[in-house]
């Protein structure tokens, strides 16, 4: 089955402590972006790769970075300097990055949680 | 920002049709509009998109404006299945998109 898998479900934060989200995808998308999502509201964008290598800075990228060294993954690592990153992240993927014309496809999405 | 306005919320009865609104009015004429709902503690799914005729797949139906700067998401029987947060998003060709707060549909049996 093709699809996006995020893993954990569930992480727990300590203080002062990087993090690693994972975000998986075997559609063959050239286009991944990671959304985080506060209770609530609706989802802002952190980052977005229209291609391995290269990426981009979303709305709200302060404390937060990504890498793309392979086209199916695109692992977001929450930094000790964001200072509120109890969310739901939501990694999605496209085929193509060249435009909104394409459907965006979720995965299950990750809560992170402070302790 | 290719910004959208919903209401926040909305409910219907279940095996009754639902309309749910939105309005967008700095639509540009490339623009398309998306729809897409979240179930609790999902990740967002494609519901349905379209241009400027009114559309219609499996799971429901839009409908445009003439002037395109509303539409209407319209599910034909509501479910209990169907209760969910619903995002209306215009697309901004080659920006980055916008998820509003959406309307949370409560469906009531």
């Amino acid at each position: 089955d093709g699809g996006i898998t995020q893993s954990p479900k569930y992480l727990f934060r300590k203080e002062g402590q990087n993090v690693t989200l994972s975000c998986e995808q075997n559609l063959n998308h050239d286009a991944m972006y990671w959304y985080r999502q506060d209770p609530g509201q609706g989802l802002r964008l952190i980052y977005y790769s229209q291609i391995v290598n290269d990426f981009q800075k979303g709305d709200i990228a302060e404390g937060y970075s990504v890498s793309r060294e392979k086209k199916e993954s695109f692992p977001l690592t929450v930094t000790s300097a964001q200072k509120n990153p109890t969310a739901f992240y939501l990694c999605a993927s496209s085929r193509t990055g060249s435009g909104w014309q394409e459907t965006q496809y979720f995965g299950p999405g990750t809560r992170l949680l402070v302790l | 920002d290719a910004k959208t306005t919903q209401p926040n919320s909305m409910e219907s009865n279940e095996e009754e049709p639902v309309h749910l609104p939105c309005n967008h009015s700095t639509i540009s004429g490339t623009d398309y509009i998306h729809w897409y709902r979240q179930l609790p503690s999902q990740g967002p799914e494609y519901v349905i998109h379209g241009l400027t005729s009114n559309v219609n797949n499996r799971m429901a139906s839009l409908a445009i404006a003439e002037d395109r700067k509303s539409s209407t998401l319209i599910l034909h029987r509501a479910t209990l299945r169907d209760a969910a947060v619903y995002y209306c998003i215009q697309d901004n060709y080659g920006q980055n998109f916008v998820f509003g707060p959406g309307t949370r549909l409560s469906v009531l049996p």
